[in-house]
């Protein structure tokens, strides 16, 4: 089975720097996605990780160690319209099946 | 935009009756996913295709059938509606071909209500 794991909330404040962590355990791995979904919307995309190290985008940077089952995505110069539920999620099934994490509500406060 | 219409938005419904949700994309992407939301769930997904006539199970499949007789529509099922089955669905495609790094774009969701 697939075990994934993000915190359920974090509050950080505009600026600033926020850490979003996930870990997982599953069967078969062919990568992990970052989605950001506010509220009453669609999931969207961020990042993409299936080798070890960091990737950065912009203002987001996804990191993943593959041997530690552990990623993160970074947020950097937070901004209000960052207050989202953020998504982690684990391609497997030979690369047909995304599997979820809860997601982690993150708020942004002046 | 990737191209998905899901219809109907919002849908309220009693206990045993019939529904279906259709999906549709206009970019005859291969791939696409039947996912339901839930407060502390998150997204699971419930069936996917991988073509015409091709589809498979998820992790949240029981009480639930797809149809998939064109690239394009995508039906989800609910044989006989249950409360449980009260939820946000969202229908997926994944872009690309079939490469790893290929993410997928959700339409905007269907409210379904089982009173």
């Amino acid at each position: 089975g697939q075990n994934i794991d993000q915190p359920t909330e974090m509050t950080a404040t505009e600026g600033a720097i926020v850490q979003i962590n996930c870990t997982y355990q599953t069967s078969g791995f062919n990568g992990l996605f970052w989605y950001q979904q506010h509220a009453g919307e669609a999931p969207t995309f961020l990042s993409y990780n299936v080798l070890d190290g960091l990737e950065e985008k912009g203002r987001f940077s996804s990191f993943l160690s593959r041997s530690k089952g552990y990623s993160y995505l970074l947020l950097k110069e937070l901004q209000m319209k960052d207050s989202a539920s953020y998504l982690c999620a684990v391609l497997t099934g030979g690369g047909n099946k995304l599997t979820f994490g809860t997601g982690t509500q993150l708020k942004v406060e002046l | 935009d990737a191209g998905i219409t899901q219809s109907p938005r919002h849908k309220v419904t009693e206990t045993g009756t019939p529904v279906t949700l259709r999906c549709h994309q206009t970019e005859n992407h291969r791939y696409m996913y039947w996912y339901r939301q839930d407060p502390g769930h998150g997204l699971r997904l419930i069936h996917y295709s991988y073509g015409v006539k091709d589809t498979d199970k998820g992790e949240v499949s029981d009480g639930y059938s797809v149809s998939r007789s064109k690239t394009e529509d995508f039906l989800l099922t609910l044989e006989s509606a249950t409360s449980s089955q009260t939820s946000v669905y969202f229908c997926a495609i994944r872009e690309g071909r079939s490469s790893y790094n290929s993410p997928l774009h959700f339409g905007n969701g269907t409210r379904l209500t089982v009173t």
